[in-house]
């Protein structure tokens, strides 16, 4: 089945871009999920993006997909404080259950 | 307004007890979901049910049931409740599988 990789923290300075990475083993997953996961909260959808995609973007957010290595990556712009949290990668294909990675605690230093 | 709900949000219970957990999603959508979270986060399903069809986690334990009076609403009951079944449990919902899935804010059940 399908196993999704991430490493499990990442710290940078406030005002940094932070890039968050994710691996993931099924060639055939098209549809790729980035969710952020505040303390005693739920997950929050952040962005997709789907497999005939290299690239997109919204506002801070960057994702790129690289099908060939199965390597999605979220770059979080002008990291702030405020973006301390859990990441979390999620792939899926259609008519599939998501399959989440382990998580990424991103921790933002002032 | 909130989109998908669960109550209650924390639940302490002593072991060999048997509780329920309810979720009721207001997106109109087809496909509600159970994932346990453990203390370091992991995230596992542990239920998909879209359109009546329940999709289960072979690993789930069958002391837990899914209940779906409607559309709408995914209850989950536990039956003699065990130490190992502390964790945050969260329903989601979504238009269809591989739909992006939007989450409830989380019951921490805790078993002592």
């Amino acid at each position: 089945g399908e196993d999704v990789e991430q490493s499990l923290f990442l710290s940078v300075r406030e005002g940094d871009s932070s890039v968050i990475n994710c691996t993931y083993t099924d060639s055939s997953s098209t549809y790729l999920y980035w969710y952020k996961q505040e303390p005693g909260a739920g997950l929050q959808l952040l962005t997709y993006i789907f497999s005939n995609m290299d690239m997109k973007q919204d506002q801070r957010l960057t994702v790129l997909l690289n099908k060939k290595d199965k390597h999605l990556s979220l770059r979080i712009a002008d990291t702030q404080t405020g973006d301390s949290a859990i990441y979390f990668c999620a792939v899926t294909t259609s008519g599939q259950n998501f399959v989440f990675g382990p998580g990424t605690r991103l921790s933002v230093l002032p | 307004d909130t989109a998908v709900s669960q109550t209650p949000k924390y639940l302490v219970t002593q072991m060999g007890n048997d509780k329920s957990i309810k979720c009721e999603q207001n997106l109109g959508h087809d496909t509600m979901y159970w994932y346990k979270q453990d203390s370091k986060k992991f995230l596992k399903i542990m239920f998909s049910y879209n359109n009546k069809e329940l999709i289960i986690n072979e690993t789930v334990p069958n002391r837990f049931s899914p209940k779906s009076p409607d559309k709408a609403h995914l209850n989950l009951h536990i039956n003699s409740l065990e130490l190992g079944d502390s964790a945050v449990y969260f329903c989601a919902s979504s238009q269809a599988l591989a739909y992006e899935q939007y989450f409830g804010p989380g019951t921490r059940l805790t078993v002592t």
